[in-house]
């Protein structure tokens, strides 16, 4: 199956720094990315989808000048959290998507953030 | 009411039961319906996908879509332990459309 990585697994940063999560689909292209967060006994919740080399499409109420998604490549989007606190820690999951089978998300195995 | 519903457990059984995930949903419009394992501390795996209404099996896993009562199930046969984990309930109305997931459906499986 489809093999999609995400880096780092897990991250401590101190408030009103910056974090870089890596997302990578390593066996097939992805034009297309997601952006997850997920807390504890809740659904995935959509923050953003990136198309490769066009801006991302942020969910309501996710501020696009905090969550920065970058998608260069076929294989490669970034999710930077800028200027992070502590309600920002939480469980981050990318996924991407085949082209040939859309409705099929491949995701990472996710981010932990811890913001102190 | 949320567009998706999902139990969220968590559902404990013996060894070798066989257990029964179910979905509810409101938006007619879904046509794909997938199943998601997900082992905690991980992301979500992509166990089955279903087009429309009608049964799909892959092993000890049965996917069922009723769409005529919107609803859906997974089915696991010879429970084991190793498939406890979380199992999320996701559907799209196509395949370029955002996806839709259920909260998840914690399982135990008892040796």
């Amino acid at each position: 199956g489809a093999v999609v990585s995400q880096h780092p697994s897990r991250v401590i940063c101190k408030s009103g720094t910056s974090v870089k999560i890596e997302c990578r689909s390593l066996d097939f292209q992805a034009t297309t990315m997601f952006w997850y967060r997920q807390f504890p006994k809740k659904s995935l919740m959509l923050m953003a989808t990136s198309n490769e080399g066009s801006k991302a499409t942020y969910e309501q109420g996710v501020e696009k000048d905090k969550f920065l998604i970058n998608h260069a490549s076929l294989t490669l989007s970034t999710l930077t959290v800028t200027s992070a606190h502590p309600e920002d820690s939480s469980f981050y999951i990318c996924s991407a998507r085949d082209s040939l089978t859309p409705y099929e998300q491949y995701f990472g195995p996710g981010t932990r953030l811890t913001v102190t | 009411q949320k567009e998706v519903e999902q139990d969220p457990g968590p559902l404990s059984v013996p060894e070798g039961a066989i257990v029964s995930l179910n979905c509810t949903y409101s938006n007619s419009a879904f046509q794909y319906f997938m199943w998601y394992r997900q082992y905690s501390r991980k992301g979500p795996e992509l166990l089955m996908y279903t087009y429309s209404s009608g049964n799909k099996e892959d092993g000890r896993f049965t996917a069922q879509v009723d769409k005529s009562s919107k609803y859906i199930s997974l089915f696991i046969r010879d429970s084991q332990p190793s498939d406890s984990a979380t199992y999320l309930c996701a559907m799209t109305a196509g395949g370029y459309q955002k996806v839709t997931f259920g909260t998840g459906t914690k399982l135990q499986v008892i040796p």
